[in-house]
C-alpha cells in the first residue's frame, strides 16, 4: 500500500490477556518504529528497528512488551498479560532509514482498551 | 522526565489570524526539531523542521522559529485556516537523520470560522 498500515484499528481486551498489534510499513522503508500515546500524553517511543541491526528496545516499559520484525518488513508488537495502564493508541511509523531523512510516516494507530 | 514540553494543551484562534504554538526543551544535546500535525483517527504527519544552525525556517503559511539559548521553538501559522484545526506535536532529535524522536504532549489548535 501507499502508506503505513496498522491492524486492528481498535482492540478491546480483558486485563491479563495477551494482544498482538500489526504494522505494515511503507515498501522500501528500512526503519520502523513503535510509539504509543496515552490519554493526554505525548508520543512515547517504544522500539526502533533499522535493517538487520539489533533493535533499540530502550523505550519498552516492561518485559511484558516485545516486538518482532520479520523479513525486514511487517512488525508485530506483543503485549503480554495486559494491564489497564497499557490502554493507549499504539502508533507505528516507518522511514527510509538512510540516515538523512528524519521524516517518519505514521499509520493511523491501534486504539487499545484494556478493561 | 519530559524533555520536550508543550505547555498549552489547547489554543483557539480566529480564521485569518496568526496561530502561535510553543515548545520548550530541556536537553541541550537536541539540535534538530520538527513539527507534526495530527487529525483525529489519523497518524501524525510531518509539517516542518529546523536545524539548530538556523533560527528560522519557512514553508508557505508555516514558519518555525528556534531560540537555542532559551531552548524554545515556536510554530507560526498565518493566515490560519479552518483546515489547520488539529493537534500539533513538537519533536526533537540529537541530530538530523537521528531516527528516535522525542515528542511533546501536543497542542490542540482550533480555528474558528
Amino acid at each position: 500500500g501507499a502508506g503505513v498500515s496498522q491492524s486492528p484499528s481498535n482492540k478491546v481486551t480483558e486485563k491479563g490477556k495477551d494482544v498482538e498489534l500489526r504494522c505494515d510499513p511503507i515498501s522500501g522503508h528500512t526503519a520502523l518504529y513503535w510509539y504509543r500515546q496515552s490519554l493526554g500524553q505525548g508520543l512515547e517511543f517504544l522500539i526502533y528497528f533499522q535493517g538487520n541491526s539489533a533493535p533499540d528496545k530502550s523505550g519498552l516499559p516492561s518485559d511484558r512488551f516485545s516486538a518482532e520484525r520479520t523479513g525486514g518488513s511487517v512488525s508485530t508488537l506483543t503485549i503480554q498479560r495486559t494491564q489497564q495502564e497499557d490502554s493507549a493508541v499504539y502508533l507505528c511509523a516507518s522511514s527510509l532509514g538512510d540516515g538523512t531523512n528524519e521524516k517518519l510516516f505514521f499509520g493511523s494507530g491501534t486504539q487499545l482498551s484494556v478493561l | 522526565d519530559q524533555q520536550v514540553k508543550q505547555n498549552s494543551p489547547s489554543l483557539r484562534v480566529q480564521e485569518g489570524r496568526i496561530s502561535i504554538l510553543n515548545c520548550d526543551y530541556t536537553n541541550s544535546m537536541f539540535d534538530y526539531f520538527l513539527w507534526y500535525k495530527k487529525y483525529p483517527a489519523e497518524g501524525p504527519t510531518f509539517l516542518i523542521s529546523i536545524s539548530s544552525i538556523k533560527d528560522k525556517n519557512e514553508d508557505g503559511r508555516f514558519t518555525v522559529f528556534l531560540n537555542k539559548s532559551a531552548k524554545h521553538l515556536s510554530l507560526h501559522i498565518v493566515p490560519s485556516q479552518p483546515g489547520d484545526s488539529a493537534v500539533y506535536f513538537c519533536a526533537a532529535s540529537r541530530f538530523q537523520g537521528a531516527q528516535k524522536l522525542v515528542f511533546g504532549q501536543g497542542t490542540r489548535l482550533t480555528i474558528n470560522p
